[in-house]
């Protein structure tokens, strides 16, 4: 079975500080797919990044950069200098391969972690 | 674009009622899938469509849930005899298929008490 653990409930900093939320999960699948969501006070998840089990390359966009570690089976998503519209509860994400349709891989089984409460305060 | 639309936002049932809630998807996605999040937790699948094929149902998904898509457009979700541990949000979201790159989006949920 596939698990995700997302091991920080609430994390709480000042604004311009950096912050690392971490992910660990757990598959049997040889290929999978992880995700980072934001779900803002207004309820919707928004996808920030997605990361194949074969591409360990990691990646920076902006403030946001992720740590793909295959060998430690972590995820880890880090915001620099964060900022108050950053708060929001973060969510890792890990996706089955398992299933193929009409030529396509499904990616829309997500496993979710609990999710991570961020505060950014001014 | 207008993103993925669900109806109602909230709904405040009775122990034993029927709900119905809607999604709406992107136009052009062609899945689309139900999750359910309660407090406190991360969203959890239910079920899965391609077009109007419904190609798989969380065990989470007990008899007195149904999900339709007739026409492989809009779909609802259906609870019967709603009890009170089925309060929760209930989030729809839909993708392209075939390209599949992985990027599911989201609706803001109909959030189900039941009292």
């Amino acid at each position: 079975a596939q698990k995700v653990t997302q091991a920080q409930t609430e994390i709480s900093v000042v604004e311009k500080e950096d912050v690392t939320l971490d992910c660990v999960y757990e598959t049997r699948d040889t290929t999978y797919y992880l995700f980072w969501y934001k779900q803002p006070p207004s309820g919707e998840l928004v996808f920030l990044i997605r990361r194949n089990s074969f591409d360990e390359q990691n990646e920076i966009s902006g403030r946001y950069s992720w740590n793909f570690q295959k060998s430690t089976s972590s995820f880890n998503f880090t915001i620099t200098a964060s900022q108050v519209v950053d708060s929001a509860v973060y969510f890792c994400a890990l996706s089955e391969s398992g299933f193929r349709n009409a030529g396509g891989t499904s990616y829309g089984k997500l496993t979710f972690g609990q999710g991570t409460i961020l505060t950014v305060h001014p | 674009d207008t993103g993925v639309s669900q109806n109602p936002r909230h709904k405040i049932t009775k122990r034993g009622q029927n709900v119905t809630f809607r999604c709406d998807p992107i136009s052009e996605h062609n899945r689309l899938y139900w999750y359910r999040q309660t407090l406190g937790q991360g969203p959890e699948f239910l079920t899965y469509f391609q077009n109007e094929a419904q190609l798989e149902k969380s065990r989470l998904l007990s008899d007195r849930f149904s999900a339709e898509r007739p026409k492989g457009s809009f779909s609802t979700l259906e609870i019967q005899r709603t009890e009170q541990g089925d309060s929760a949000m209930y989030l729809c979201a839909s993708s392209r298929g075939l390209v599949g790159t992985g990027e599911l989006f989201f609706g803001e949920g109909s959030r189900l008490t039941v009292l």
